[in-house]
């Protein structure tokens, strides 16, 4: 089955890196994503990799998928208070299949 | 503005009653996907729709049925309301060929009292 977890909270200083880790169950995955929602707002996609890469750098954001593993993690360089959110990971096979969010992991920037 | 719209953006009902959701998609999406966001539960997929057909069925309860109309909006119908259904609902809307996953509206926010 597909089930995808992520920790639920993280706390970091600003200007200091943050890492939100996931883990994911289904090996078919095509694509992995990381959406950002912030308070009262939908999800907005952040980044995406897809499962045949290993790392994926775009500005402060660089995502590592260890496939082997089935672990993805989102990296964030230094950190602001405006990147205070709650993050999730997710799986999909492109098409028009259905994406699985995690639970999402709780950003909490400290000033 | 992504595009997907939702109405309404609150909602404030009585246990009991039922209430429709509406979902306009972005334009030249064929799929519409509901999503439940509770405080304690993540993101719990509910139904898909792809050109007015139902394609995938998540954890959605009986009490709960959707529709996508010949025009591509959807609605979802929540009946017999609980305390337990008070929570986010989120729509996202999808290309066919898009790898970029969905784009999700603002959503609804439900209150059951």
């Amino acid at each position: 089955g597909e089930d995808v977890e992520q920790s639920l909270f993280l706390s970091v200083r600003e200007g200091d890196s943050s890492v939100i880790n996931c883990t994911y169950t289904d090996s078919s995955s095509t694509y992995l994503y990381w959406y950002k929602q912030e308070p009262g707002a939908g999800l907005q996609l952040l980044t995406y990799i897809f499962s045949n890469m290993d790392m994926k750098q775009d500005q402060r954001l660089t995502v590592l998928l260890n496939k082997k593993d089935k672990h993805l993690s989102l990296r964030i360089a230094d950190t602001q208070t405006g990147d205070s959110a709650i993050y999730f990971c997710a799986e999909g096979s492109g098409g028009y299949q259905k994406v699985t969010f995690g639970t999402g992991t709780k950003l909490q920037v400290i000033p | 503005d992504s595009g997907v719209t939702q109405t309404p953006k609150h909602l404030i009902t009585a246990t009991g009653q039922r209430v429709t959701l509406r979902c306009s998609p972005r334009s030249g999406d064929l799929s519409v996907y509901w999503y439940q966001q509770s405080l304690d539960q993540g993101l719990q997929f509910l139904i898909q729709y792809y050109n007015g057909e139902e394609r995938a069925k998540g954890n959605i309860l009986e009490r709960f049925s959707a529709q996508q109309f010949p025009d591509l909006h959807s609605e979802l119908n929540l009946s017999s309301l609980e305390l337990g259904d008070s929570a986010l609902y989120f729509c996202a809307s999808r290309r066919t060929d898009d790898i970029y996953g969905y784009t999700f509206g603002s959503g609804t926010r439900l209150t059951v009292v």
